[in-house]
């Protein structure tokens, strides 16, 4: 099973601010890599797929970058409602899920 | 517009069963391949099961041998049969469909709500 690996666990950043969040696979996904966010109460949102590819809809503040085993969602100027959880995910052999960065405010 | 509405969670006792439904609208359960994917209560994401659009189906280790996926065209609904469940199968339930992107691979695009499992005496 290939592990994948979030960090932080946590992110404190203030509205207007960049957000960063790493991903690491324990093996080569190559551009296998998605990201999720959700809310409390809600259920995952795709908002990157392919590593790099915007889904439907997600603003283009959300960006995401890197290959085989180290990736990053960057999340320029967050606005108040970024302020969740994120999980990324591989869909390289089978579906695993890291376990998740919670962006809250500072 | 894709949707997806699952049912049928609710409280249950260990080593009891229960069947999860995903009616799913917008598309057709048969052209698409459909997935399970649990969280335990403030736990992240687990993969459960996948049903392809050729039938076959593919299980989590963890739940292999006890859950079972299928599907009922006429209804385009999606079911996970649950038995001999554990305290540990305790968490939301959510059905997912997968689209292919451009390197042939599947990742999940729709989710529904969600439907709570609890497994307790």
């Amino acid at each position: 099973e290939i592990v994948m690996t979030q960090s932080p666990a946590t992110l404190s950043v203030s509205p207007g601010e960049r957000a960063t969040l790493s991903c690491r696979a324990s093996q080569s996904v190559r551009s296998n890599l998605a990201w999720y966010q959700q809310k409390p109460g809600q259920a995952p949102r795709l908002l990157i797929y392919g590593t790099s590819t915007r889904a439907t809809g997600i603003p283009a503040r959300f960006s995401g970058s890197g290959s085989g085993t180290e990736f990053t969602l960057t999340i320029r100027s967050l606005h108040s409602e970024d302020f969740a959880v994120y999980y990324c995910q591989q869909y390289n052999d089978w579906w695993t899920f890291g376990q998740g960065t919670k962006v809250e405010i500072k | 517009e894709v949707q997806l509405v699952e049912s049928g969670g609710g409280l249950v006792q260990p080593g009891g069963s229960l069947r999860l439904s995903c009616a799913a609208s917008g598309f057709t359960v048969i052209n698409n391949y459909m997935s399970w994917v649990r969280q335990a209560p403030g736990t992240g994401l687990e993969w459960v099961s996948v049903i392809y659009s050729d039938g076959s189906t593919y299980y989590a280790d963890s739940v292999k041998g006890r859950f079972t996926i299928s599907r009922d065209n006429s209804k385009s609904t999606v079911y996970l049969q649950m038995n001999s469940l554990r305290a540990e199968d305790t968490a939301v339930y959510y059905c997912a469909s997968l689209t292919l992107d451009l390197l042939l691979s599947y990742y999940f695009d729709s989710w529904g709500q969600g439907t709570l499992v609890t497994v307790s005496s």
